[in-house]
């Protein structure tokens, strides 16, 4: 069965501080995908990022960067200089295990709610 | 914008009632998955279509089920409402072959709350 384990229920920094969102998931499967999503107030979750489980290489966009490690089991989402509207909760997912329709279902972890003020 | 929508946006009913929320995808998704989210969890897979045909479902009971349409909308009915299945109901959409490498697109969701 796939898991995934977001350890950090609630973090608050202050603006322009460096954050980081941990990830660590479970799989027996040789071929998956993790992806991050970003759930604002008004619930819609906003699609950031998907790595597949062969791409070990780290990612840049603006201020986030991903840190995929495949030999601890995680996926870790760093924001830099971070700002007020990047106020939100952020899920880590997986999704995996063959071609089958559950294959491509995504498992969420419990979500990080990060709070930033000024 | 995902060019996702559901509706309605809020929802209230009571208990052994029945409900019907729906989702418009984007043209070309030919896939819609269905998720429910409670209070302070991450969303839990319903169910999923793929042209039309159920492609895999969670474990949740037969008293959910789904229908999606060739225009690019699916409905989730949920009869005999109880009282947990309150929730944030969340639909996606993908383009692609109903693969695990394929991104899926969220819309705002339905708030449901079971009296």
């Amino acid at each position: 069965a796939q898991k995934v384990t977001q350890a950090q229920t609630e973090i608050s920094v202050v603006e322009k501080e460096d954050v980081t969102l941990d990830c660590v998931y479970e799989t027996r499967d040789t071929t998956y995908y993790l992806f991050w999503y970003k759930q604002p107030p008004s619930g819609e979750l906003v699609f950031l990022i998907r790595r597949n489980s062969f791409d070990e290489q780290n990612e840049i966009s603006g201020r986030y960067s991903w840190n995929f490690q495949k030999s601890t089991s995680s996926f870790n989402f760093t924001i830099t200089a971070s700002q007020v509207v990047d106020s939100a909760v952020y899920f880590c997912a997986l999704s995996g295990g063959g071609n089958t329709g559950t294959a491509s279902k995504l498992t969420f972890g419990t979500g990080t709610r990060l709070q930033v003020t000024l | 914008e995902t060019g996702v929508t559901q509706s309605p946006t809020h929802l209230i009913k009571t208990r052994g009632q029945q409900v019907t929320l729906r989702c418009s995808s984007q043209s070309g998704h030919n896939t819609v998955s269905w998720y429910q989210q409670a209070l302070g969890q991450g969303p839990q897979f319903i169910f999923q279509y793929y042209r039309e045909e159920e492609n895999g479902r969670g474990n949740f009971p037969p008293r959910f089920s789904g229908l999606q349409f060739p225009n690019y909308s699916s409905e989730l009915n949920v009869n005999a409402l109880e009282l947990d299945d309150s929730a944030l109901y969340l639909c996606a959409s993908s383009f692609g072959l109903a693969l695990p490498s394929d991104t899926q697109y969220f819309g705002p969701g339905t708030r449901l709350t079971v009296l």
